[in-house]
């Protein structure tokens, strides 16, 4: 099985709404990224865990929170957004860099979440 | 800081002419080099990726992709190209010392009848 699973596919909210992105992976990867991806433009990092652990936060604000409760889920809590926040939220996993120096260590990529803030 | 360039934003090609979609990195002892595809609204699918060994690599979909370390370039090719080729190309480069991954801004390819 090498499908990353996104839900929903498809999100609409409110600025004082409160609602989750779910991403699940049962490659038995131990890496799991979050991205952002307004139109035309590349993916922009968001958070990487490592073996279930945040390794990486590139400065998101508070109102992005997220959560990765076990190896193979990862959550995303969205909470008071804005409009700007509106894009395609992609979830991707990979073997970690500890996985050995022969792996390629490449990211699968879920379908993404379309958001959409009002 | 580490870099991926793709300095052609826009490409449009005839169907069943050959494709070459250009991306240089920056530099790095060990780089991993990958190639991405993405149809609109989907994700992203990995059509090739470099570590080592035979430079020149092949893909799914027909691609092809020649990793030129004296250039710093891993530029991606296609003999013929198809409707279905339509679509968001980005590169990407990781190092092995980190799980991060840095993608090119990408080159959006149109495939004209």
């Amino acid at each position: 099985d090498t499908e990353v699973t996104q839900t929903p596919k498809h999100l609409v909210m409110g600025m004082t709404n409160k609602k989750s992105l779910k991403c699940e992976q049962h490659m038995g990867h131990r890496a799991m990224y979050w991205y952002k991806q307004k139109a035309k433009k590349p993916p922009e990092l968001m958070f990487v865990y490592s073996y279930e652990k945040l390794s990486i936060n590139e400065s998101v604000p508070s109102r992005f929170s997220p959560e990765c409760p076990n190896s193979s889920l990862l959550n995303l809590h969205l909470h008071a957004l804005q409009p700007e926040d509106s894009a395609l939220y992609l979830c991707a996993s990979s073997q970690d860099r500890l996985a050995g120096a022969n792996s390629y260590n490449e990211q699968f990529f879920g379908p993404g979440t379309r958001l959409t803030v009002l | 800081a580490q870099s991926v360039t793709q300095p052609d934003i826009h490409i449009t090609v005839s169907e069943g002419a050959s494709l070459e979609l250009r991306c240089n990195y920056s530099y790095g002892a060990t780089p991993y080099l990958f190639w991405y595809v993405q149809s609109p609204g989907q994700g992203l699918q990995l059509l090739l990726k470099y570590f080592s060994g035979d430079t020149l690599v092949q893909g799914i979909k027909g691609f092809e992709a020649e990793f030129k370390r004296s250039q710093s370039s891993f530029n991606l090719r296609k003999p013929s190209v198809h409707w279905s080729d339509a679509a968001e190309y980005f590169c990407a480069e990781k190092y092995d010392t980190g799980n991060q991954f840095y993608f090119g801004t990408g080159t959006s390819l149109t495939v004209i009848p």
